[in-house]
C-alpha cells in the first residue's frame, strides 16, 4: 500500500457523461498529481494541486476540471466523456510542491467510455 | 523543450540473463532530476531511483544499477541476473527545478522475463 487512495477501482460509463476520480494523498503529503495513462499518449501530466492551490497544469482538456479541498484530499472531474477518454488515471502526491524528490503514486483508476 | 525517449518498446530475455533499458533525455536546463519507475502487470507505478544532475555517481541496489551519463545524457537502467518477477513495463521520468515537479515520462520499455 503507497499510502495514496484512489477510488474506484474501476469505472465504466457511457460516451457523453460526467464521472468524479477520487484521491486521499499519503498523510502529510500536501501536494497532488494528476496523470492521464492511454496506450497512444503514454503517461501524461494533467495538473497539479498544492495546499488548495492550483500549481501547474499539463495537456489537460478543458472537459476536464479538477481541485483540491481543505482535507488535501483531491478530485478529477471529466465531463462529455469520449471514448478516447479511456484511460489509466493516477493520482500521486508529495510533501512538497515540487516532485523533486519524487513522489508516490495511488494505484489509479481505470475509466472504460463505452 | 524537453523529452525523455526509450527507444526499447519490449525486451524479452530469458531468466538469469542482464538486461539494460536505455533512456535518453533532453533539457536545456541544468538542473534536473531523473527517475525510474516500474510498472508491474497489477498496474501500480512504482519507484526505483531519483537522480540529480548534479550527481553523476553510478548507483547499485541488488540487482539493479544505473548509469548517468551528461555527456551522452543518458540514464540507463541494468538488471543482473533477470528473474520472471522483473517482468513489467520501466518508465524513465525527468523533471525541472522549477516546474512544480511535473514528470515528463518516456514510452516506457517492456520487459518479458521468461523462465
Amino acid at each position: 500500500d503507497s499510502g495514496v487512495t484512489q477510488t474506484p477501482k474501476h469505472l465504466i460509463t457511457a460516451t457523453g457523461q460526467r464521472v468524479t476520480l477520487r484521491c486521499s494523498p499519503r498523510s502529510g503529503d500536501l501536494s497532488v498529481y494528476w496523470y492521464q495513462q492511454s496506450l497512444d499518449q503514454g503517461l501524461q501530466f494533467l495538473i497539479q494541486y498544492y495546499n488548495g492551490e492550483e500549481r501547474a497544469k499539463g495537456n489537460i482538456l478543458e472537459r476536464f476540471s479538477a481541485q483540491q479541498f481543505p482535507d488535501l484530499h483531491s478530485e478529477l472531474n471529466l465531463s462529455s466523456l469520449e471514448l478516447g477518454d479511456s484511460a489509466l488515471y493516477f493520482c500521486a502526491s508529495s510533501v512538497t510542491g515540487e516532485g523533486h524528490y519524487g513522489y508516490t503514486f495511488g494505484s489509479g483508476t481505470r475509466l472504460t467510455v463505452v | 523543450a524537453q523529452k525523455v525517449t526509450q527507444a526499447q518498446t519490449e525486451i524479452s530475455v530469458v531468466e538469469k540473463e542482464d538486461v539494460t533499458l536505455d533512456c535518453v533525455y533532453e533539457t536545456r536546463d541544468t538542473t534536473y532530476y531523473l527517475f525510474w519507475y516500474k510498472q508491474p502487470p497489477s498496474g501500480e507505478l512504482v519507484f526505483l531511483i531519483r537522480r540529480n544532475s548534479f550527481d553523476e555517481q553510478n548507483e547499485i541496489s541488488g540487482r539493479y544499477s544505473w548509469n548517468f551519463q551528461k555527456s551522452t545524457s543518458s540514464f540507463n537502467f541494468t538488471i543482473t541476473a533477470s528473474q520472471v518477477v522483473d517482468s513489467a513495463v520501466y518508465f524513465c521520468a525527468l523533471t525541472l527545478y522549477n516546474q512544480g515537479g511535473k514528470l515528463i515520462f518516456g514510452q516506457g520499455t517492456e520487459l518479458s522475463v521468461k523462465p
